[in-house]
């Protein structure tokens, strides 16, 4: 459903500086999840994705984490670059009774220089 | 490969005028396909989803609707557009019958005045 609340949380990091966004979600039975990155005026683009039989994920310069047990997933950004400045959404599939994600609220991540 | 199409980029529409958002799919067969919706600074909701054709599965109660006349198109609809009806609305697709990411249209923004 939708993500109802305020504006989108804003993180601000310096360049060169990891990041970590984060994300709750609140159906155990979501099996799959993904985060994706939205510049403004486009489409959300995939980033990297996890099941729910593991803990952690790693790609160039991305990993992410899922907390099975308090339903927290992160998404870790080593070395942030300004091309990195978007907003970030985390998504879930909740089961396959029903092919389609679910998107967290997002976060926007701003890059200074 | 696959490729997803979503016209047009921008659209000014009356309030009470019709509306009609077009996306294809190339490349692939019998994909999921979904209609989401983005207000300004905010998540993305979904609207519809399809897993064939004529088969349209309804998210939320609204003033749209989706129809899926061929495999790769998907059309979403309104008789009479509202002002709470502006947004950017992406359309998106999946394989079937495997819960992986989405992908993605590059969205149309739509105002309604």
């Amino acid at each position: 459903g939708e993500s109802v609340g305020l504006h989108l949380p804003t993180l601000s990091v310096q360049e060169g500086d990891n990041s970590i966004i984060n994300c709750a979600y609140s159906n155990s039975a979501s099996d799959y999840f993904i985060w994706y990155k939205q510049e403004s005026g486009k489409g959300p683009q995939f980033i990297i994705d996890i099941r729910s039989n593991m803990d952690k994920r790693q790609g160039q310069r991305v990993t992410v984490l899922l907390n099975k047990t308090v339903k927290h997933l992160s998404l870790q950004i080593a070395a942030t670059q300004p091309g990195d400045s978007a907003v970030y959404f985390c998504a879930e599939n909740r089961g396959t009774g029903r092919r389609a994600l679910t998107f967290g609220s997002g976060t926007r991540l701003q890059v200074q220089p | 490969s696959q490729t997803i199409h979503q016209w047009p980029a921008t659209l000014v529409q009356p309030v009470g005028s019709p509306l009609s958002l077009e996306c294809t799919v190339e490349g692939t067969s019998n994909p999921n396909l979904y209609w989401y919706r983005q207000a300004a600074g905010r998540g993305l909701q979904l609207l519809f989803y399809s897993v064939g054709i004529g088969q349209i599965s309804s998210e939320v109660p609204q003033n749209l609707s989706a129809s899926r006349p061929q495999d790769r198109q998907f059309i979403l609809s309104s008789k009479k557009l509202l002002l709470s009806d502006s947004g950017f609305y992406l359309c998106a697709w999946s394989p079937s019958l495997s819960d992986t990411e989405a992908f993605f249209g590059q969205g149309t923004r739509l105002t309604v005045v």
